[in-house]
């Protein structure tokens, strides 16, 4: 099976500030990578596809980035509604895996 | 709009059954992939199950293999979770998920490519 594995599993950031969130793959997914945004008590919800992909409807300010086994997530001005957990998830073979999670917390 | 629509958790005790319902709209329900992804409490996300289009291939995550069954019925826009022998670690939130139009699952593998429609989860919870 594939592992993902987060960093960090928490930060605090302020609004406006530039926040990156990195994903790594126990293996080479190629560019098989999601990433989620998840509020309390709220269904996931799909940000980036594909590593890069920026689905419609969500803020530029959201970017994806990374191939093979390293991703990264960038915020490049975080918003009060930006505030939540992120996953990343591998699709490139069963069990699709997620990462651990990174909860992004008012500073 | 496209809804998936989640039902059927509940409190169970250990080694009993529960039966999982997920109810699709506003779009061709047999044309997708489609999977179950679960929450234990306070914690991340985990797949659990994925069927084919057709509902002919099915795949498992190892905790539960042997004792879920993911099937689908096309002509009623449902999916389902047949769970059984429930231990304590089972309790979670979950959800349904709908992947990508691209996605297939042959025999023998299952290419997905994103969730992007997921249900709002029902809770099952197993206790004695």
């Amino acid at each position: 099976d594939i592992q993902m594995t987060q960093s960090p599993s928490s930060l605090s950031a302020s609004v406006g500030d530039r926040v990156s969130i990195t994903c790594r793959a126990s293996q080479n997914v190629n560019s098989y990578l999601n990433w989620y945004q998840q509020k309390p008590g709220k269904a996931p919800k799909l940000l980036i596809f594909g590593a890069s992909s920026l689905r419609t409807g969500v803020p530029s300010r959201f970017s994806g980035s990374g191939s093979g086994t390293d991703f990264t997530l960038t915020v490049s001005s975080l918003q009060p509604e930006d505030f939540a957990t992120y996953y990343c998830q591998q699709s490139f073979s069963a069990p699709f895996t997620f990462g651990g999670g990174t909860k992004v917390e008012v500073k | 709009q496209v809804q998936l629509v989640d039902s059927g958790g509940g409190v169970v005790h250990p080694g009993g059954s529960l039966r999982l319902s997920c109810a699709a709209s506003e779009f061709i329900f047999g044309d997708y992939v489609m999977h179950w992804v679960r929450q234990s409490p306070g914690k991340g996300l985990e797949w659990v199950a994925a069927i084919s289009s057709d509902g002919n291939n099915k795949f498992y995550a190892d905790p539960v293999k042997g004792r879920f069954t993911i099937s689908r019925d096309n002509s009623k826009n449902m999916l389902s979770l047949q769970m059984s022998s429930l231990r304590g670690d089972d309790t979670a939130l979950y959800y349904c998920a709908r992947d990508s139009f691209q996605a297939y699952c042959s025999s023998s593998s299952c290419r997905s490519f994103y969730f992007d429609v997921w249900g709002k989860g029902t809770t099952v919870t197993v206790s004695s």
